[in-house]
């Protein structure tokens, strides 16, 4: 079946380390995107690629970075400089790089706490 | 930015009761997407409206988008325990979605 992973479910890390999630998607989509959740909250945008080698920043890109080497892989590292790096992040792509007339399809989360 | 306004933010209803969740924009959007979030769980997409007046129907969900194209509806007719989660509305601009803030729809039996 195809769909969007994101490793691992759980994570914990000390404050101070930067740490990377795991995003891998075979729904063969152009277009991938990290979001972040808090607690009551809607979605925060904070980094999207449409295409392979090409990442925008989103609406909180301060304290994390991207990479978009392959077609099926967006890893998001969560630096020490995130401040407040404790949330649901959730990766999600899309067929057209454009928007989407099919919707996003979200991966199942890695919810990050910092201790 | 783009922003949409979505409201009302928690909603406790009795079983078959029905549920309205609004989201409304200062400006004219394009299309409006509606996702469906459980609890614990991850957001589900329900559907995109894109015409001016659309009404769209999944079982006992109705769709709405406003004839200005600044406002859309999702209501539920008489609710079932499965349809708990956090109903969201999103817009596509530039390139991205942008996520109103949700409303969280709890349904007592």
């Amino acid at each position: 079946d195809g769909g969007i992973t994101q490793s691992p479910k759980y994570l914990f890390r000390k404050e101070g380390q930067n740490v990377t999630l795991s995003c891998e998607q075979n729904l063969n989509h152009d277009a991938m995107y990290w979001y972040r959740q808090d607690p009551g909250q809607g979605l925060r945008l904070i980094y999207y690629s449409q295409i392979v080698n090409d990442f925008q920043k989103g609406d909180i890109a301060e304290g994390y970075s991207v990479s978009r080497e392959k077609k099926e892989s967006f890893p998001l590292t969560v630096t020490s400089a995130q401040k407040n790096p404790t949330a649901f992040y959730l990766c999600a792509s899309s067929m057209e790089s454009l928007g989407s007339n099919y919707g996003y399809t979200f991966g199942s989360g890695t919810r990050l706490t910092v201790v | 930015g783009q922003q949409v306004m979505q409201i009302p933010q928690y909603q406790h209803v009795q079983e078959g009761e029905d549920f309205t969740t609004y989201c409304n924009s200062s400006t004219t959007l394009s299309n409006i997407q509606w996702y469906k979030q459980r609890p614990g769980g991850h957001p589900v997409f329900l559907i995109q409206l894109v015409k001016s007046g659309e009404v769209k129907k999944q079982k006992r969900l109705t769709f709405q988008f406003g004839e200005a194209k600044k406002n859309s509806s999702l209501h539920i007719t008489a609710t079932q325990t499965t349809d708990v989660g956090t109903y969201f509305c999103a817009v596509t601009t530039r390139g991205k979605l942008i996520f109103g803030q949700g409303t969280e729809l709890s349904v007592k039996p």
